[in-house]
């Protein structure tokens, strides 16, 4: 069964930056899509950008180009999120989760448990 | 504002049947894109509902149904439960000018009343 473990819960100071790991256990990571989708306090979700780590190249959501970087270590089968200079706005549950086959366009069947992230000064 | 528009909130009786869309357009489902559903309990991740507009992954339960038509799609549960009080998204995928993106509708809370 595939598992998606994040690290645990940050608080950031305005303009600093976070990074957010997810690692991955259970199935074949390299040629799965994974990709992070955050959540602020009583909103919907919000797809932040994914990769499939076997190409390596990531594909981010206009909104967060420039700030996000997603990274991963085929080595320890975890993906990487960093976010950077943050604001207030960025206060949220940030989830990894798991896409399809060499597919970056589909469901994802597997979640992380959420990371909050919250930026106070 | 959301790239795929669900009603923010419906509501039901136990037992009833109730319906959720998802409206696009002609960048993201009617460009034939297919079309999945989450539920999300409170402090919870979402879970894969409906996957490709009209697919069940194993463990959930027939109640729940997904059609796709044009440039919009729908959720539908039937026989209410009290349990079915979540949130509900619907995600497709956009390609446009301005590139290709994975898209979430706003997302609908379910009342069961």
């Amino acid at each position: 069964q595939v598992q998606l473990v994040q690290s645990g819960a940050e608080v950031k100071k305005p303009g600093s930056s976070v990074k957010v790991s997810c690692k991955a256990s259970g199935g074949t990571f390299s040629s799965y899509a994974i990709s992070w989708v955050r959540q602020a306090p009583g909103q919907g979700l919000e797809w932040m950008g994914g990769i499939i780590p076997i190409f390596g190249t990531a594909n981010y959501a206009q909104k967060f180009q420039g700030r996000v970087t997603i990274t991963t270590d085929e080595s320890t089968s975890t993906a990487y999120m960093e976010l950077s200079s943050l604001r207030s706005e960025d206060t949220a549950v940030y989830y990894c989760a798991r896409g399809l086959h060499y597919d970056s366009s589909g469901y994802y069947r597997y979640w992380g448990q959420g990371t909050l992230v919250t930026v106070s000064s | 504002q959301s790239v795929l528009t669900q009603p923010p909130s419906v509501s039901g009786a136990p037992g009833q049947r109730v319906t959720i869309s998802c409206t696009g357009s002609s960048s993201n489902i009617g460009a034939g894109y297919d079309v999945h559903w989450y539920q999300q309990l409170p402090g919870t991740a979402p879970k894969l509902l409906i996957y490709g507009n009209s697919n069940r992954p194993s463990g959930v339960p027939d109640r729940f149904s997904g059609s796709k038509s044009g440039t919009s799609a729908s959720l539908a549960i039937t026989g209410l439960q009290a349990e079915d009080e979540a949130d509900y998204y619907c995600q497709s995928y956009d390609s446009s000018l301005s590139g290709s993106n994975v898209v979430f509708g706003g997302g609908t809370k379910l009342t069961v009343l």
